[in-house]
């Protein structure tokens, strides 16, 4: 089972640039989300999903897209890319609504450097 | 959505020590509580799911109780071993988000 995938683990970027990070998981989950990690801060939620069709907005939403156009990909698209956004990224899902008592499954993370 | 505090920010033991952190929060306005372990290099991955006030959850060396009236949850490591050296986070479910501390990292010496 591979549970979340995330590609590419590694990134480098030039300020501008645009670029996607995807995200995969085969848990037939209904809710994914993206998450960003930085030193001394816990994560930070960006996006997430419910289900197919369905996304909204985290608490550090500003340059970053989502859609989610079947139940097991999630990608993240950076618009124009900024050193602000340098950080490692995970992605996240889990198979109920977290209303309930659905725990996270995370992939194994993508560390962007944005130049 | 309220800020989730973790304390101590890092705790350095030695093998077989016992040891416990905190999670604090103002508000008991959430669906459940949530700890995860995160090892170097690795994911984060789930230790428990807490819902009621006054729960208690166990696995292993590791347990959790939750406290929502006071706004606290502690996790305890009895007997910490080196493989038990981790960031541990706390997270807070408010429906389709769920709020992170900053974690505590704990190394244990051998």
């Amino acid at each position: 089972n591979a549970g979340v995938t995330q590609t590419p683990k590694f990134q480098v970027l030039k300020t501008g640039q645009s670029m996607t990070l995807q995200c995969a998981q085969d848990m037939n989950h209904e809710y994914m989300s993206w998450y960003r990690q930085d030193p001394g801060m816990g994560l930070r939620l960006i996006h997430y999903s419910v289900g197919a069709g369905i996304t909204d907005q985290g608490e550090v939403p500003n340059g970053y897209n989502v859609s989610r156009s079947t139940t097991e990909d999630f990608p993240l698209r950076l618009l124009s890319a900024a050193p602000s956004q340098t950080s490692v990224y995970f992605c996240a899902s889990s198979y109920s609504p977290l209303g309930g008592l659905g725990e996270l499954f995370f992939g194994e993370g993508s560390r962007l450097t944005v130049l | 959505i309220l800020n989730v505090e973790q304390s101590p920010q890092s705790l350095h033991v030695q093998e077989g020590d016992s040891t416990n952190f905190t999670c604090s929060f103002p508000s008991s306005n959430f669906y459940a509580l949530h700890w995860y372990r995160w090892e170097t290099a690795k994911s984060p991955e789930a230790l428990f799911v807490m819902t009621l006030n006054g729960d208690e959850k166990k696995k292993g060396r590791i347990s959790a109780t939750l406290n929502t009236k006071e706004g606290y949850s502690y996790l305890y490591i009895k007997g910490s071993q080196p493989e038990d050296s981790a960031t541990y986070l706390c997270a807070l479910n408010y429906g389709n988000k769920l709020v992170f501390g900053a974690g505590t990292i704990l190394r244990v010496k051998s």
